[in-house]
């Protein structure tokens, strides 16, 4: 079946250094990748999310960036603060404008002062 | 933005009862909603799409004589545990596009079950 891989598991930066957060994707047919942030017990929060036709998207300190021939995605934060540590997962659309999403593992981020 | 509630928040029951999770859209109709489970450090797993006006699709895997979901209205899908077991303790969450976004969801804030 469909499944999302996403590495690393856990990463620990400098506050002010950057982090990277990559996933790869089975779906061929995937065409949605959302990136969320949550923290302990809540919800997961949009940060940023890109469409096939696009190679790359930028929101201030957070850039996603699509390799849609190696199926492949990645999260970048520049800049990290304190406050940017929490549990981020990355999704992919399954089944076309299904709407469903398929997470990956998450990776745990922690921004050390 | 658009807002999508859940209660109850948490619930604690014993085992073998039944426990019913509501998920509302506040805001837009919702002919689609989704029910994700996740575990303790785990990530959120797809259980099953929710249709307004007929019957939920459920995920490879998911027993749906176990996970009963009702969308009676175009802003409400109930999930139901029926017979709930130590081993169905998680937090769910449900989520729902506002018409014409099929891509963007929008998250309720779950709801922590824990059965004794």
């Amino acid at each position: 079946g469909e499944n999302v891989e996403q590495h690393p598991s856990t990463l620990s930066v400098q506050e002010g250094d950057s982090a990277v957060i990559k996933c790869t994707y089975s779906d061929s047919a995937s065409n949605y990748f959302p990136w969320y942030k949550q923290e302990l017990g809540k919800r997961p929060q949009l940060i940023i999310d890109i469409r096939s036709n696009v190679g790359e998207k930028k929101d201030q300190r957070i850039a996603v960036t699509l390799n849609k021939t190696a199926k492949h995605f990645s999260l970048h934060i520049t800049e990290t603060q304190p406050e940017d540590s929490a549990v981020y997962f990355c999704a992919a659309s399954i089944g076309g404008n299904t709407g469903k999403l398929i997470f990956g593992q998450g990776t745990t981020l922690q921004v050390k002062p | 933005g658009a807002v999508v509630s859940q209660h109850p928040s948490r619930v604690i029951c014993k085992s073998g009862t039944s426990v019913k999770i509501e998920c509302r859209s506040l805001d837009f109709q919702a002919t689609t909603m989704f029910w994700y489970r996740q575990f303790p450090k785990q990530s959120l797993m797809l259980m099953a799409t929710s249709n307004e006006g007929s019957k939920a699709t459920y995920e490879q895997g998911v027993e749906k004589d176990k996970f009963l979901i009702n969308h009676a209205s175009l802003t409400l899908s109930t999930l139901t545990v029926t017979s709930a077991h130590p081993e169905d303790s998680s937090f769910y969450i449900c989520s729902a596009p506002r018409p014409g976004e099929t891509d963007t969801q929008y998250f309720g804030p779950g709801t922590r079950l824990t059965v004794l």
